[in-house]
């Protein structure tokens, strides 16, 4: 089967770094998105990741290796607002996008 | 452009009514889809379409049934509601099945 594995929730604090980890094992591979999604809203659009190596859109990066399926989400000088779920996408052969369950990121002051 | 948008809200139904769930794109997208997210879950598809008058089933469509008669629109029909479909439900499109997908604010869907 196809799976996504990231972990259920993380805890940071205000103005530091943190690192969201995500491996993946799916029929294939296209591509590996980030989505952010705060509480009660919609998944938006943070990254896109093809080919191995790192990913920078300013304070956040994305980082993948495909020899490993795995890839991270950095997000450096954490603000209160970065609160939310961090969701890894894969789109697999088939073209099908498949999402992990997420990760909730808590920020604390 | 007011992107996705989705009808309505927020809504309760109870066992064995039907509704629809509306969705429009006015960004010209080709690909759209209807996933449900439940409480601290992933998103799961239900149906997706890459073009008007083509549909396909997803990983979840038992329930379910959709169409897409113009690019714009992508209703989801729901017959004999049942309490497993209590779920959050969110339309997204793209234009094409390897780029970004743009979604919409979500319908809230409770089955008593």
């Amino acid at each position: 089967g196809q799976n996504i594995d990231q972990p259920t929730e993380m805890t940071a604090t205000e103005g530091a770094i943190v690192q969201i980890n995500c491996t993946y094992q799916t029929s294939g591979f296209n591509g590996l998105f980030w989505y952010q999604q705060h509480a009660g809203e919609a998944p938006t659009f943070l990254s896109y990741n093809v080919l191995d190596g790192l990913e920078e859109k300013g304070r956040f990066s994305s980082f993948l290796s495909r020899s490993k399926g795995y890839s991270y989400l950095l997000l450096k000088e954490l603000q209160m607002k970065d609160s939310a779920s961090y969701l890894c996408a894969v789109i697999d052969s088939n073209y099908q996008l498949i999402w992990g369950a997420g990760t909730k990121l808590i920020i604390k002051p | 452009n007011a992107g996705v948008t989705q009808t309505p809200k927020f809504r309760i139904l109870k066992i064995g009514q039907s509704m629809t769930l509306q969705c429009t794109q006015d960004m010209n997208h080709n690909y759209m889809y209807w996933y449900r997210q439940d409480p601290g879950m992933g998103l799961k598809l239900i149906y997706y379409s890459v073009g008007a008058g083509i549909t396909d089933k997803g990983e979840v469509p038992n329930g379910y049934n959709v169409s897409r008669s113009t690019t714009e629109d992508f209703p989801l029909r729901l017959e004999l509601a049942a309490p497993s479909q209590t779920s959050v439900y969110f339309c997204a499109s793209s234009y094409q099945e390897r780029e970004t997908q743009y979604f919409g604010p979500g319908t809230r869907l409770l089955v008593l």
